[in-house]
């Protein structure tokens, strides 16, 4: 069974700080990774994806994230944080021809301190 | 352009009752699918509609169904109310029928509230 896993449910960094939000993944076969920030009462916004190529992959807002396939992960980075980055992400797996039913993590809370 | 609309953004029924969840996709968009997101967890996968047509559903009961309209716009009905139903309830629409590679565009979700 498909699954992602967000190891974390809160991280804690100063402003101006690297960030980093953690996400392993088990799929059977060619994962499609996405990763989504959702901010309170609001819906999900999208960050970035992989598809192919590339294992960096640059998103909005300043953020990328690795590919690693011999780990299975797929770690949010951001070189240096902001207040307003302060949100729930959310780390998501679609499976290679599985339509577009995505699979989520259960977030991991950043908050970023001035 | 308009984004994802979902109505109503807010509701409280009691359980046993139904309700009808609304969602209007970004124009153009033919796929729309349907996540429930209970409160500290991630969105759940429930349905997707592509061209008016089922292409997906997820593990929950019968009392959950759908459909998608002519215009693309959707409907997620929920019968038979259970406490357990209380969440917030996000659509999504995308491009799908161009490969699955694309993204979601989500709404800003509904809100249940079941008493």
């Amino acid at each position: 069974a498909q699954s992602v896993a967000q190891p974390e449910d809160q991280v804690n960094v100063a402003e101006g700080n690297p960030l980093t939000v953690k996400c392993t993944y088990s799929v059977s076969g060619n994962p499609y990774l996405f990763w989504y920030v959702q901010y309170p009462n609001r819906g999900l916004q999208f960050l970035l994806k992989y598809i192919t190529g590339d294992n960096l992959v640059k998103g909005s807002y300043g953020f990328e994230a690795e590919f690693n396939k011999s780990q299975t992960s797929f770690h949010l980075k951001k070189p240096s944080a902001l207040v307003s980055d302060s949100a729930l992400y959310f780390c998501a797996v679609r499976l290679a021809g599985g339509g577009t039913a995505l699979i989520f993590g259960k977030g991991t809370t950043l908050s970023v301190s001035s | 352009d308009a984004g994802v609309t979902q109505s109503p953004t807010h509701l409280i029924k009691t359980r046993g009752q139904q309700v009808t969840l609304r969602c209007s996709p970004i124009s153009g968009h033919k796929s729309v699918s349907w996540y429930q997101q209970v409160l500290g967890q991630g969105p759940q996968f429930i349905f997707q509609y592509y061209e008016k047509e089922e292409r997906g559903r997820g593990n929950f009961p019968d009392r959950f169904s759908a459909r998608q309209f002519p215009n693309y716009s959707s409907e997620l009905n929920v019968n038979a109310l259970l406490l357990g139903d209380s969440a917030l309830y996000l659509c999504a629409s995308s491009l799908w029928g161009h490969g699955n590679t694309g993204e979601l565009f989500f709404g800003e979700g509904s809100r249940l509230t079941v008493l």
